[in-house]
């Protein structure tokens, strides 16, 4: 149980252009899902928070407008890199609760943005 | 402020031999600690964690950790490693009703057959 699933698993884009990112609960419903990024060898750092129907909130120094979370169902967030720049090449990694009284994160497989 | 130390960045230990990754946190309130594990290229597995209760906690995989609170740890132990334990290990901390975690920095473990 509590599976996360991301899609796509990599994704090559050209400087300029905008890139989706798909996250899904696969098992439960998901009423807060997360948003990392990791960059090589180093930690997760927390971009945004996302609740279901709602706007997500963006951790400090985060650009709201570069990266849009998008949380339109119990099973669903989308982040979307706009203008992708090389600088945003990184490893994407998201989260979800399993419950709204649980603090348990479950993370998915991860997406790799390379921006040329 | 909030954080948390891995403070070995890399361990190497013989297959068979015994591990322990180290973890303190500062945490401002009554913590809830996790252990993953990241293999590379992939996302993070959560192998055990900590709310309340018993210190010692069983996880997934042979793994037990240790929540000592005199000393802001929460060390993780497996007693006979195995070459697929390779990976990256993060300790992270997070508080009743804030969801939000703080990572540590990871500790790279290598295996040597």
């Amino acid at each position: 149980g509590a599976v996360v699933s991301q899609h796509p698993s990599w994704v090559i884009c050209k400087s300029g252009t905008s890139v989706k990112i798909e996250c899904r609960s696969l098992d439960f419903q998901a009423t807060t899902m997360f948003w990392y990024r990791q960059f090589p060898k180093q930690s997760l750092m927390l971009m945004a928070t996302s609740n279901e129907g709602s706007k997500a909130t963006y951790e400090q120094g985060v650009e709201k407008d570069k990266f849009l979370i998008n949380h339109a169902s119990l099973t669903l967030s989308t982040l979307t890199v706009t203008s992708a720049h090389p600088e945003d090449s990184s490893f994407y990694i998201c989260s979800a609760r399993t419950g709204l009284y649980t603090d348990t994160q479950y993370f998915g497989p991860g997406t790799r943005l390379t921006v040329l | 402020a909030q954080s948390v130390t891995q403070p070995d960045i890399h361990i190497t230990v013989s297959e068979g031999a015994s591990l322990e990754l180290r973890c303190n946190y500062s945490y401002g309130a009554t913590p809830y600690l996790f252990w993953y594990v990241q293999s590379p290229g992939q996302g993070l597995q959560l192998l055990l964690k900590y709310f309340s209760g018993d210190t010692l906690v069983q996880g997934i995989k042979g793994f037990e950790a240790e929540f000592k609170r005199s000393q802001s740890s929460f060390n993780l132990r497996k007693p006979s490693v195995h070459w697929s334990d390779a990976a990256e290990y993060f300790c992270a901390v997070g508080g009743s009703g804030t969801y939000k975690y703080i990572f540590g920095t990871g500790t790279r473990l290598k295996v040597l057959a």
